[in-house]
């Protein structure tokens, strides 16, 4: 049974461009959360997505959305890209009504 | 809004040596609360949960009793291994029908050394 899978494993961009990290839940997961994890901090909660709509959001700009597609599978976009946006991003995913999330190895953006 | 806070790190063990990682935290009602352990260079990985008060939740030797009227989470194992070294994240889960439910809040990670 594959766990929750993300792609890139590492993305290098500079700064103004746009990014696109992709995810494929866990088997049996209708709900994909994401998180941004700075170096030596804990992951700060992005945005949730469910039924392919955001359900939840943090306090990130509107320059990061996602999607999420009828496979449950899942995109963040951030456009206009800053130095600060580098980091470890994570998704999690989920079963409906459940609170625990499992999480896949991430996808590591360094903004140049 | 909801908040986790962990004992700050680092902490440094033998092996063999009883740990323990304090976590304390703020929410409105009734949250579920979780420990991740994040090993280098991974993502991270659900060590052990408690849905309710007085719950104990338990995973590889690893311990934690939800308290509610002290509001903590404390992780605990009887004897370290080096394998145990590694970033432990304390975490709560929102109350449904809250404005926090769906998402998991982090405290800022405690990194755990055990030395031979």
């Amino acid at each position: 049974d594959a766990g929750v899978t993300q792609s890139p494993t590492h993305l290098i961009k500079t700064r103004g461009q746009q990014v696109t990290l992709r995810c494929s839940p866990k088997s049996g997961h209708d709900t994909v959360s994401w998180y941004q994890q700075a170096l030596g901090q804990g992951p700060q909660f992005i945005f949730q997505y469910y039924e392919e709509e955001e359900r939840q959001r943090g306090n990130f700009p509107d320059r990061f959305s996602g999607h999420q597609f009828p496979n449950y599978s899942s995109e963040l976009n951030v456009n206009a890209l800053l130095l600060g946006d580098s980091a470890l991003y994570l998704c999690a995913s989920s079963e409906t009504g459940a609170r625990e999330q499992f999480f896949g190895p991430g996808t590591r953006l360094t903004v140049l | 809004g909801d908040s986790v806070t962990q004992m700050e790190g680092p902490v440094t063990l033998s092996e063999e040596a009883f740990l323990t990682i304090n976590c304390t935290y703020t929410a409105t009602g009734y949250p579920s609360l979780f420990w991740y352990v994040q090993y280098p260079g991974e993502g991270l990985q659900l060590l052990l949960k408690a849905t309710k008060a007085d719950d104990k939740g338990s995973n590889k030797g690893f311990e934690a009793t939800y308290r509610k009227e002290t509001t903590s989470f404390h992780l605990e194992k009887g004897s370290v291994q080096v394998s145990d070294s590694a970033v432990y994240f304390c975490a709560l889960g929102g109350s449904a029908g809250g404005t926090s439910y769906g998402k998991l809040t982090f405290g800022q990670g405690t990194i755990l050394t055990v030395h031979p």
